[in-house]
């Protein structure tokens, strides 16, 4: 099972700020197979990249994503008021499909 | 537009099962499987497993072998998912998720929680 672990855990930042998240893979995933999700209290997660780098319909361009091997990163460039909520990486090239434990962006 | 809509909250006691249904809607249902992810109260998300729906091949997550069934209706573009032999760790709010081709989970019900107590 390939285990995905996202730092950090909590990301404390102001509304305009950049964020960067981190995931890491316990073994080389294909960039193809690589997916961020976000998910706010109360909701359902919400696909914003797919194949490590490709922005899902309707995801702001301030959403970035990339990497390879072992080793991705989602940037948000400049934090908007919505964008304050939890943020979970995932492999899906090798079952189990698997989900990083999360990585909460909150207001500082 | 694409929707997944989930059946109601549930309480079960343990031992008993569950059975999940998530109605899809906009879009030809069986061209994408569909994938169930759970997550317990303040937990991250877990995968379970996925159906394909073109042809009913199922892959499950190994914990839950032998306890969880996978299903679809194509006659009404339902998915279902029911969960066996409950324990109170299985609380949690399960989803439902579209499995694109590439494999990434492009769209998701509203969710379902499943309380188990006794």
């Amino acid at each position: 099972e390939i285990v995905l672990t996202q730092s950090p855990g909590t990301l404390s930042l102001s509304p305009g700020e950049r964020a960067t998240l981190s995931c890491r893979a316990s073994q080389s995933v294909s960039s193809s197979y690589l997916a961020w999700y976000q998910q706010k209290p109360g909701q359902a997660p919400r696909l914003l990249i797919y194949g490590a780098s490709s922005r899902a319909t309707g995801i702001p361009d301030r959403f970035s994503g990339s990497g390879s091997g072992t080793d991705l990163t989602l940037i948000i460039s400049r934090l908007e008021p919505e964008d304050f909520a939890v943020y979970y990486c995932q492999q899906y090239g090798s079952s189990p499909w698997t989900f990083g434990q999360g990585t909460k962006v909150e207001i500082k | 537009q694409v929707q997944l809509v989930q059946s109601g909250a549930e309480v079960k006691k343990p031992g008993a099962s569950v059975k999940v249904s998530c109605k899809a809607s906009g879009y030809t249902f069986t061209s994408y499987g569909m994938s169930w992810v759970r997550q317990a109260p303040g937990q991250g998300l877990e995968w379970m497993g996925w159906i394909s729906v073109y042809n009913g091949n199922t892959n499950y997550a190994q914990k839950l072998q032998g306890r969880v069934t996978m299903t679809t209706d194509t006659s009404t573009s339902t998915a279902y998912m029911e969960l066996r032999s409950l324990r109170s760790d299985d609380t949690a709010v399960y989803y439902c998720a579209r499995r694109a081709v590439a494999g990434f989970f492009d769209y998701w019900g509203q969710g379902t929680l499943v309380t188990v107590s006794s």
